[in-house]
């Protein structure tokens, strides 16, 4: 059974700085998605992931996808107090399955 | 354009009551999933509805329950609720004659509270 695994789970940085969110999973898988939850709020859609090798740059928000180390990263630049949420990495589990298996999440705190 | 509706967005039940959530999906979509967030994690698959039916389902029991409609609109069903079902159940869709995960992922609902007593 797939596992999504993120690390760190809590990451609080101050402005400015730079840091990486890390999303393993289990099994081979060809789409990852990142997305971004406000508290009490639902899930806002950030980057599709599709092949080996993928990197999609959103504003201070980059993400990349290594198939082969099984492995997402979301790297933050500059990070501003407005980023502060919870980013989720998901996982289609194979080809044609109708879910998506969900990392636990990291919440990023972003202080003044 | 609306995007994807549920309701209501927060509700109480007592132990061993039923409860029926709504969801209406974004416009030009077909297929509805619901996931079920717990405090502090992040979203678990419970099923999928495509042309009325239940296509897949996760690891839930049988107390829950779904249907959608000729609309795509979608009903979630718990019965015999237990305080463990207390989460946050989110609604999400995916665009019409997919039939899966759009290459694009879904758009999902602000989700129902539901907290259980």
């Amino acid at each position: 059974e797939l596992k999504v695994e993120q690390n760190p789970l809590f990451l609080s940085m101050q402005e400015g700085k730079n840091y990486t969110i890390y999303c393993n999973y289990s099994t081979t898988s060809d789409r990852l998605y990142w997305y971004r939850q406000d508290p009490g709020k639902s899930l806002e859609s950030l980057f599709v992931l599709l092949s080996n090798g993928a990197v999609k740059q959103e504003g201070r928000l980059m993400a990349s996808l290594d198939t082969k180390a099984r492995l997402s990263t979301l790297h933050i630049t500059a990070a501003v107090h407005d980023l502060s949420a919870t980013y989720f990495c998901a996982v289609v589990p194979f080809q044609g399955a109708q879910k998506l298996v969900f990392g636990q999440g990291t919440r990023l705190t972003i202080n003044p | 354009d609306a995007g994807v509706t549920q309701s209501p967005t927060h509700l109480i039940k007592t132990r061993g009551q039923q409860v029926t959530l709504r969801c209406s999906p974004k416009s030009g979509h077909d297929t509805v999933s619901w996931y079920q967030q717990a405090l502090g994690q992040g979203p678990q698959f419970i099923f999928q509805y495509y042309e009325e039916e239940e296509r897949q389902r996760g690891n839930f029991p049988d107390r829950f329950s779904g249907h959608q409609f000729p609309n795509y609109s979608s009903e979630l069903n718990v019965n015999a609720l237990l305080l463990g079902d207390s989460a946050l159940y989110l609604c999400a869709s995916s665009p019409l004659r997919s039939g899966t995960i759009s290459f694009y992922g879904y758009t999902f609902g602000s989700g129902t509270r539901l907290t259980v007593v």
